[in-house]
């Protein structure tokens, strides 16, 4: 089981520009979380996707959106992006009406934007 | 004020002692604590999960939750070089989604 898997590592864009990051959950899982983590800081959750819906939305602007396509696999899309916007994206995956301790992170997309 | 807070370090420390991290939080709604690990350029990694208050122990590794004080414990037994990494504490209610501390760096000397 190859675990949460994100695509691309590395990232990096200019202000303006947009960008599209995508997460392959974990084998049996259905629900997949985006968190964002900037530079010595904890994740900060974006939004939740459920059976190709948004479940739950962070405090984060409409730039920020997502998908999930029929296979759970799931991808954030930022519009116009900032220099704020630099940091590690994390997907987590989970399978709903488990407990926490069923979500796994991936290694994250390190995003730069200059 | 933020609604976790944590210290981020760096807590530096010999092999073989006894780490302890720690984090506040405001919120009474907070049922559900975590902590994880984090090594660099990795996702973070779950450690501990613990419901409400009370102790939970698994091998080296304790969790401590004081509700009425609003306060959090991570204690790590006989620390190795390998534990070195950033400890995050999380809590969440009803929504089941984190709300994650800044983190606490931990080095871990030979």
């Amino acid at each position: 089981d190859a675990g949460v898997t994100q695509s691309p590592t590395h990232l990096i864009k200019t202000r303006g520009q947009q960008v599209t990051l995508r997460c392959s959950p974990k084998s049996g899982h259905d629900t997949v979380s985006w968190y964002q983590q900037a530079l010595g800081q904890g994740p900060q959750f974006i939004f939740q996707y459920y059976e190709e819906e948004e479940r739950q939305r962070g405090n984060f602007p409409d730039r920020f959106s997502g998908h999930q396509f029929p296979n759970y696999s799931s991808e954030l899309n930022v519009n116009a992006l900032l220099l704020g916007d630099s940091a590690l994206y994390l997907c987590a995956s989970s399978s709903t009406g488990q407990g926490l301790d069923t979500q796994y992170f991936g290694p994250g997309t390190r995003l730069t934007v200059l | 004020q933020k609604e976790v807070e944590q210290d981020p370090g760096p807590l530096s420390v010999p092999e073989g002692a006894i780490v302890s991290l720690n984090c506040t939080y405001s919120n009474s709604a907070f049922q559900y604590f975590m902590w994880y690990r984090q090594y660099s350029r990795k996702g973070p990694e779950l450690l501990m999960y613990t419901y409400s208050s009370g102790n939970k122990e698994d091998g080296r590794f304790t969790a401590q939750v004081d509700k009425s004080s609003k306060y959090i414990s991570l204690f790590i037994r006989d620390s190795q070089p390998s534990d070195s990494a950033t400890y995050l504490c999380a809590m969440t209610g009803g929504s089941y989604i984190p709300t994650f501390g800044r983190g606490t760096s931990l080095i871990v000397h030979p």
